[in-house]
């Protein structure tokens, strides 16, 4: 069935450093999207992608769709202490109605 | 709107007692999940439902059920516990052709099986 790996696991940075979480799917994906979920919160929707070798920004964030539409990832440029938490990515295969997330990436920001 | 709702927030349960997790949505959406949440492991589909009156399994249904009340209720009941489900479940929405897919999701039940 489909799979979506997510990578690293875990990213420890300073205040000021950049980070990316990397996601890769088994199957081609109709749309990925991407999740944030603060420390003992739920997760909250924050962006879709859709065609191949999209790229969206929102502020500090870029979102990038591969071109194979396999792998997506996610950078942030100069974290702040309020991007701490989990971020996730979820597909949903070609023809298919279910939405597969990834393991999600944790990140910690030192101040 | 109060978007997801969902009861209880946290429930303590013994090894082979039974329990409902109730989940409300008022954004007349047609679509509705449950997830759990481990450690390390994500979020995980245990049932959906793509519209009233249909179910579906996901990932990981062994050993929980579901209704579809309404449009707006989706429940989660475990028959008989076990440690192993010992979790965080999250319940979400969403509305196909509003931002594809896009999932909203209640505050969680954090259930701990004895």
């Amino acid at each position: 069935g489909q799979q979506v790996m997510q990578i690293p696991q875990y990213q420890h940075v300073q205040e000021g450093e950049d980070f990316t979480t990397y996601c890769n799917s088994s199957t081609t994906l109709s749309n990925i999207q991407w999740y944030k979920q603060r420390p003992g919160g739920h997760p909250v929707f924050l962006i879709q992608l859709v065609k191949s070798g999209e790229v969206k920004k929102q502020k500090r964030l870029t979102f990038q769709f591969g071109e194979a539409k396999k792998n997506s990832s996610l950078h942030i440029t100069a974290t702040q202490t309020t991007d701490v938490g989990t971020y996730f990515c979820a597909g949903r295969g070609t023809g298919g109605f279910k939405t597969i997330f990834g393991a999600g990436t944790r990140l910690f920001v030192k101040a | 709107n109060a978007g997801v709702t969902q009861t209880p927030k946290f429930q303590v349960l013994k090894t082979g007692q039974s329990m409902t997790l109730q989940c409300a949505q008022d954004m007349n959406h047609n679509s509705m999940y449950w997830y759990r949440q481990d450690p390390g492991m994500g979020l995980r589909l245990i049932y959906y439902s793509a519209s009233e009156g249909t179910t579906d399994k996901g990932e990981v249904p062994n050993g929980y059920n579901v209704s579809r009340l309404n449009k707006r209720e989706f429940s989660l009941r475990l028959e008989s516990a076990a440690p192993s489900q010992t979790s965080v479940y999250f319940c979400a929405s969403s509305e196909p052709g509003q931002r594809d897919y896009e999932q909203y999701f209640g505050p969680g039940t954090r259930l701990t099986v004895t």
